[in-house]
């Protein structure tokens, strides 16, 4: 298996600009996240999916930031309108949950510069 | 809610061996976690412990594990340059899906 593939790797934009970071599991796994890592914050979890749905969105900033799980292989994370404090690296990661050890599986996240 | 904690910075010759130490607040994990992070990559799973062990060694790499002292500890024997890496403790808490993890500590290797 690939692992979980992100696309951008990089991601440079203008504050205002409407972002959008995509994300493709690992086949067979039921459970997605999306983490932000700062330097500031660390790693924080922002969303969690358990066969497309979204479970938990309390990580999620504010309004500006959404996240779909349209299929079992494809998620989204979008912000609109981003703005500089928004500058992070995006990791999305997934896991087969309720397969005994819950192990994580990062991809190798979208570097987002808001300028 | 779960806190976990690590030293920012830990810095050996290469060829000795580094300890990495975390602590956290919350008991109920079933699993506790290594990840390694190299610059401008993901987080990989290095290793992990299940919770009703005391050590588990995998190669070069042994974690400890005091369930009394909340601690957790990874060792790496003849560290090498290419362990220079940010290293991460995670732990479930009391959650079933939300991981949680510490600062990380940023491991230097020095030839």
């Amino acid at each position: 298996d690939a692992g979980v593939i992100q696309s951008p790797r990089h991601e440079v934009t203008e504050m205002g600009q409407e972002v959008t970071l995509r994300c493709k599991p690992i086949s067979g796994h039921n459970s997605l996240f999306w983490y932000r890592q700062t330097m500031m914050r660390g790693l924080e979890l922002l969303i969690y999916f358990n066969n497309n749905v979204p479970i938990d969105d309390s990580g999620m900033p504010e309004d500006r930031f959404s996240a779909k799980m349209p299929n079992a292989s494809f998620s989204t994370l979008k912000i609109q309108p981003s703005e500089p404090r928004d500058s992070a690296v995006y990791f999305c990661a997934s896991r087969s949950q309720g397969a005994g050890n819950e192990k994580l599986f990062f991809g190798s996240g979208t570097q987002l510069s808001v300028l | 809610g779960e806190d976990v904690e690590q030293s920012l910075f830990l810095s050996v010759r290469e060829g000795d061996s580094s300890v990495i130490n975390c602590t956290y607040t919350d008991s109920s994990s079933t699993y506790l976690y290594w990840y390694k992070q190299e610059p401008g990559a993901g987080l990989q799973l290095l290793t992990y412990i299940f919770s009703n062990m005391d050590m588990k060694q995998d190669q070069r790499l042994t974690v400890l594990l005091n369930k009394k002292d909340k601690h957790l500890s990874l060792r790496i024997a003849d560290t090498q340059t290419g362990d220079s890496a940010i290293y991460f403790c995670a732990d479930f808490g009391d959650s079933s899906y939300k991981l949680i993890f510490g600062s990380g500590t940023r491991l230097l290797v020095r030839p």
